[in-house]
């Protein structure tokens, strides 16, 4: 079973609401990804890190904003909440090898923002 | 971007019964791998494809890469009601990026 942690599980809060969803891996992984996820839907790749001090903005838009400051740790922030950014986030860690890595996901946070 | 495809969206079979997801791109991929992700739960890996038409089987079930490295399947024999669940094919990018497919929910009725 992967190491790899999310903090809260569940979050309702208002519209306008700062908020840092945290995520976390004991692995010692390079890589880490955030996906935005709709119930039942496929999972689009909003901000990846190849490192420490490494960002990138993924596949989808996404007015949230990410930091690397150490290994283990990958928070994503969003400054204003609204209802349009209700969804599922799933934060995923992998090795940081050549060749394409098994992404190990955490538990996900489920925001809801009234 | 690159886009994979897969059919069908959402398919529900008896137990028993067999069940197949087909995973499309229009590009060749280097790799392709699979997760399924539980209701309500995250995405956990079941397997990677490397080689043109690389077959690879765990238990119920079988994956298998395409000779031309475009497309993939996953079939599993006999399903069971723990098979429920949907699943993913996954593309390696050329920025070591995942492209997940847009997903096959499988429910089993017992």
């Amino acid at each position: 079973e992967a190491d790899i942690y999310q903090t809260p599980r569940y979050l309702v809060i208002g519209t306008g609401k700062k908020i840092t969803l945290e995520c976390s891996q004991t692995m010692g992984h390079d890589k880490m990804y955030w996906y935005q996820q709709d119930p039942g839907m496929e999972l689009h790749l909003i901000h990846y890190s190849y490192g420490v001090n490494s960002t990138e903005k993924g596949d989808l838009s996404s007015e949230s904003t990410v930091s690397r400051i150490r290994t283990e740790h990958f928070p994503l922030t969003l400054e204003s909440a609204r209802p349009s950014h209700t969804s599922q986030y799933l934060c995923a860690s992998a090795k940081g090898s050549a060749t394409a890595d098994t992404q190990y996901f955490g538990p996900g946070t489920r925001l809801t923002v009234l | 971007g690159q886009q994979v495809m897969q059919i069908p969206q959402y398919q529900h079979v008896q137990e028993g019964e067999d069940f197949t997801t087909y995973c499309n791109s229009s590009t060749t991929l280097s790799n392709i791998q699979w997760y399924k992700q539980r209701p309500g739960g995250h995405p956990v890996f079941l397997i990677q494809l490397v080689k043109s038409g690389e077959v690879k089987k765990q238990k119920r079930l079988t994956f298998q890469f395409g000779e031309a490295k475009k497309n993939s399947s996953l079939h599993i024999t006999a399903t069971q009601t723990t098979d429920v669940g949907t699943y993913f094919c996954a593309a390696l990018t050329g920025f070591q990026k995942l492209v997940f497919g847009t997903g096959t929910r499988l429910l089993v009725s017992p």
